[in-house]
């Protein structure tokens, strides 16, 4: 089973506010990830870290950043959240299987809402 | 561009019966593919996996088929219960540097 744990599960907030979504794994996993959600729909890739002081920006153009400063933490911030940030966000980390692939395990997510 | 996607957004079943969930995908470098299961409120939960080696592989009253010839995947789910009601994602390792790419997503819905 994974071990991947967000806070806050749900936040919601003033336009203009600084926010730090959290996400730590206990299970060592190298790679990590942020996805950012809508409703019902599919996964868009924000950001991915290979380990320590690596950040990597994924598919979807994002206004968030992160920080790998810890293998088992994977903070990401906004400086001055926007309505537009309204969405989901989930944290996963992988596990590189010999022969297979990147298996991915997710948190439970951040549910944010911007007013 | 790339994308992973399904044919139908919803899906309702009778308990007991099987579903079939499908997934087109395009990317023909793609060589792993995975289906997740995401229950309201929760994040993405793996089911099963395949490599592009293989056409079928069976899990647990799953069984995921991959057809290379037409870029097509499919989830098979035997015996549906009410605790499958979920949306089910695929997903291929075809975006850059091999992550993941999310199809949008089918709700199956359980009837008792």
């Amino acid at each position: 089973e994974a071990d991947i744990y967000q806070t806050p599960r749900y936040l919601v907030i003033g336009t203009g506010k600084k926010i730090t979504l959290e996400c730590s794994q206990t299970m060592g996993h190298d790679k990590m990830y942020w996805y950012q959600q809508d409703p019902g729909m599919e996964l868009h890739l924000i950001h991915y870290s290979y380990g320590v002081n690596s950040t990597e920006k994924g598919d979807l153009s994002s206004e968030s950043t992160v920080s790998r400063i810890r293998t088992e933490h994977f903070p990401l911030t906004l400086e001055s959240a926007r309505p537009s940030h309204t969405s989901q966000y989930l944290c996963a980390s992988s596990l590189r299987i010999e022969g297979q692939g990147e298996k991915l395990f997710f948190g439970s997510g951040t549910q944010l809402s911007v007013l | 561009g790339e994308s992973v996607g399904l044919h139908l957004p919803t899906l309702s079943v009778q308990e007991g019966d099987n579903s079939i969930i499908n997934c087109a995908y395009s990317n023909s470098a793609s060589d792993y593919f995975i289906w997740y299961k995401q229950e309201s409120g929760k994040g993405p939960q793996f089911i099963i996996d395949i490599r592009s080696n293989m056409d079928k592989r069976q899990g647990q009253r799953v069984t995921v088929l991959l057809n290379k010839t037409v870029k097509h995947l499919s989830l098979q789910i035997a015996a549906t219960q009410p605790g499958d009601s979920a949306v089910y994602f695929c997903a291929e390792n075809g975006g850059s540097q091999g992550n993941l790419i999310f199809g949008k997503g089918t709700k199956l819905s359980v009837k008792p």
